[in-house]
């Protein structure tokens, strides 16, 4: 069973649409997060929830909203896609309160035409 | 603020030679350190951690890295690489809530 599954693997789509990726993770954890890496491989952290309350917010568009039904799912919802946006989206949970380990997803790579 | 710096984008490597991957960082209070690794087309993986004790942290496949406190650093080695070790390595750095992750560097072994 993969620990943390996201979907779709792979999302190509024109600029002005929306779109969604879903995230699940089996491992029982509090907290998970949405990261994105940029074509050159820098991994910056979006958002986080814990429990399914926003904990942390990063400078991110308001074209970008995260939803957390329950505290396994943490879903990206992108409005009005831009080109800027292409990039690989890797989800991620969080072991441990204090030790801050994570798991990440197989990632998603969204290319926006 | 808290950073992550890692000073080789990118290394090349012979089968069998040794290897040094530098990171530093900046962060305010007790910090967490991690390296993650990505191999080609895969997720990242945790290859060690260090939160407290023994600053030489060992992690999986004969990596293991060292924290030197005083110059802000968490060098990772292996003495030995192999082809399979052909990968993105992350560092990063954090503490309770959020991690912050260096710019990576990219490891090419060449059989």
């Amino acid at each position: 069973d993969t620990a943390v599954s996201q979907t779709p693997k792979y999302l190509v789509t024109q600029m002005g649409n929306d779109k969604s990726i879903k995230c699940e993770q089996n491992l029982g954890h509090d907290t998970m997060y949405w990261y994105k890496q940029d074509s050159k491989k820098f991994l910056k952290i979006m958002f986080s929830y814990n429990n399914k309350e926003l904990i942390i917010n990063e400078t991110v568009p308001n074209r970008f909203s995260p939803k957390s039904p329950d505290k396994a799912h943490l879903n990206l919802h992108i409005n009005s896609l831009e080109l800027g946006d292409s990039a690989v989206y890797f989800c991620a949970s969080r072991e441990g309160l204090a030790k801050n380990i994570q798991y990440f997803g197989a990632g998603t790579r969204l290319s926006v035409l | 603020a808290q950073s992550v710096s890692q000073h080789n984008h990118h290394v090349i490597l012979s089968e069998a030679a040794s290897l040094e991957l530098g990171c530093n960082y900046s962060y305010g209070g007790t910090v967490n350190l991690f390296w993650y690794v990505q191999y080609p087309g895969q997720h990242l993986q945790l290859l060690l951690k260090y939160f407290s004790g023994d600053p030489l942290v060992k992690g999986i496949k004969g990596f293991e890295a060292e924290f030197i406190k005083s110059k802000f650093s968490f060098n990772l080695r292996k003495p030995s690489v192999q082809w399979s070790d052909t990968a993105e390595y992350f560092c990063a750095a954090g503490g309770y809530q959020k991690v912050t992750f260096g710019t990576g560097t990219k490891l090419q072994v060449i059989p």
